[in-house]
């Protein structure tokens, strides 16, 4: 089945400053990589997503990167705020008719200090 | 629009009970998908439900069941419960079904003492 390593596990940073996430996944017949933020007592929210046919999507200070020869991809926040702290999540799913689970990352704790 | 709504929030169980979990969906969404999420192993996909139909099941055991009804509302069970099944469940729903455009709800906590 499919595997999903994700790094770091905790990461701080600066008001400010960009952010990078890291996921390698395993299955080449992965499509669909999401990724989700979840915040203390609540579930994790989608914040983007990317599919296998683009290679970078963006969205105002959040951008996800996907390279499918190497099997990784990436998440990157700029101008980080305090309120982007949270576990961040990497995810990934095959399309394949009914085979729709999602695979997660382990998380990475994001804090961003003053 | 009202999101994913799971009851109850908090839930604490005593070895061998069973215990039951309610979702429901956004309204319009017609599957239901259950995840298990603990410290040692992450989120974990139970299954998921479309149109009362199980489509697809994750490694758990038989313990672990779940139904669907008409109205999309699921349920998901646990049996003879033992103290690693503590964990937080959450339940995510999508209109066409698939784990494309999931809305997850808060979660139930469950403890098992």
């Amino acid at each position: 089945g499919e595997n999903v390593e994700q790094h770091p596990s905790t990461l701080s940073v600066q008001e400010g400053d960009s952010a990078v996430i890291k996921c390698t996944y395993s299955d080449s017949a992965s499509n669909y990589f999401p990724w989700y933020k979840q915040e203390l007592g609540k579930g994790p929210q989608l914040i983007i997503d990317i599919r296998s046919n683009v290679g970078e999507k963006k969205d105002q200070r959040i951008a996800v990167t996907l390279n499918k020869t190497a099997k990784h991809f990436s998440l990157h926040i700029t101008e980080t705020q305090p309120e982007d702290s949270a576990v961040y999540f990497c995810a990934a799913s095959p399309n394949t008719g009914t085979a729709s689970k999602l695979t997660f990352g382990t998380g990475t704790r994001l804090q961003v200090t003053l | 629009k009202a999101g994913v709504t799971q009851t109850p929030r908090y839930l604490i169980k005593t070895r061998g009970q069973q215990v039951t979990l309610s979702c429901s969906p956004i309204s319009g969404h017609r599957s239901v998908s259950w995840y298990q999420q603990t410290p040692g192993q992450g989120l974990q996909f139970l299954f998921e439900y479309f149109s009362e139909t199980q489509r697809n099941k994750g490694n758990f055991p038989g313990r672990f069941s779940g139904r669907q009804f008409s109205n999309s509302r699921s349920e998901m069970n646990v049996s003879t419960l033992e103290l690693g099944d503590s964990a937080l469940y959450l339940c995510a729903s999508s209109p066409e079904g698939g784990s494309r455009g999931y809305t997850f709800g808060s979660g139930t906590r469950l403890t098992v003492v």
